[in-house]
């Protein structure tokens, strides 16, 4: 069972690159969300999308986009990188929002020079 | 709007030794309530939940029970194992206007023990 698989697992980059994270489920879950990982300061929501062709922004989306052309893969782009989004990214996936458990992918380290 | 406190880390006990961490929330709701592993190099996983007052939650000898009236979700365990080493996030969720949830996260908790 691969779950949630989040490419790549590090990635550096100069001020002002963009790139994208990539995350699939194969567990057909409706419910994705982003969140970034930073010290002291717990997961904080990004983006989420509650199905296909539906995304919505969380408590920290300024600087990211994300779509959800399928059920399966969510990307999070990041347009012009700053170093203030250095962190680790997580992806993760629900089935539904009765149970609202959720699961992750083992995170993307991202380091903006 | 919603929120979640946990006891700062990092914890550090012997082996064998009684756990809490302290989880205590503010939510307009009502919300469900968890409490999510990390271990080293890898994402969160469930450990356990709570969906309503009163409800305890168990997994791998630990428990956590949602208290409404003091607005806390404190994880126990009552005894430590080496193994048990991990950052521990306690977590609430609830629905969102647009149909899905939102999930808060606690800053987290970082647990040593020792053998």
């Amino acid at each position: 069972n691969a779950g949630v698989t989040q490419t790549p697992k590090f990635q550096v980059l100069k001020t002002g690159q963009s790139m994208t994270l990539q995350c699939a489920q194969d567990m057909n879950h409706e419910y994705m969300s982003w969140y970034r990982q930073d010290p002291g300061m717990g997961l904080r929501l990004i983006h989420y999308s509650v199905g296909a062709g539906i995304t919505d922004q969380g408590e920290v989306p300024n600087g990211y986009n994300v779509s959800r052309s399928t059920t399966e893969d969510f990307p999070l782009r990041l347009l012009s990188a700053a170093p203030s989004q250095t962190s680790v990214y997580f992806c993760a996936s629900s089935f539904d929002r009765a149970k609202n458990i959720q699961y992750f992918g083992a995170g993307t380290r991202l380091s903006v020079l | 709007g919603n929120s979640v406190t946990q006891m700062e880390g990092p914890v550090t006990l012997s082996e064998e030794a009684f756990l809490t961490i302290n989880c205590t929330y503010t939510a307009t709701g009502y919300p469900s309530l968890f409490w999510y592993v990390q271990y080293p190099g890898e994402g969160l996983q469930l450990l356990l939940k709570a969906t309503k007052a009163d409800d305890k939650g168990s997994n791998k000898g630990f428990e956590a029970t949602y208290r409404k009236e003091t607005t806390s979700f404190h994880l126990e365990k009552g005894s430590v194992q080496v193994s048990d080493s991990a950052v521990y996030f306690c977590a609430l969720s609830d629905l969102a206007d647009t149909g899905g949830f939102k999930t808060i996260f606690g800053a987290g908790t970082r647990l040593f023990v020792k053998a």
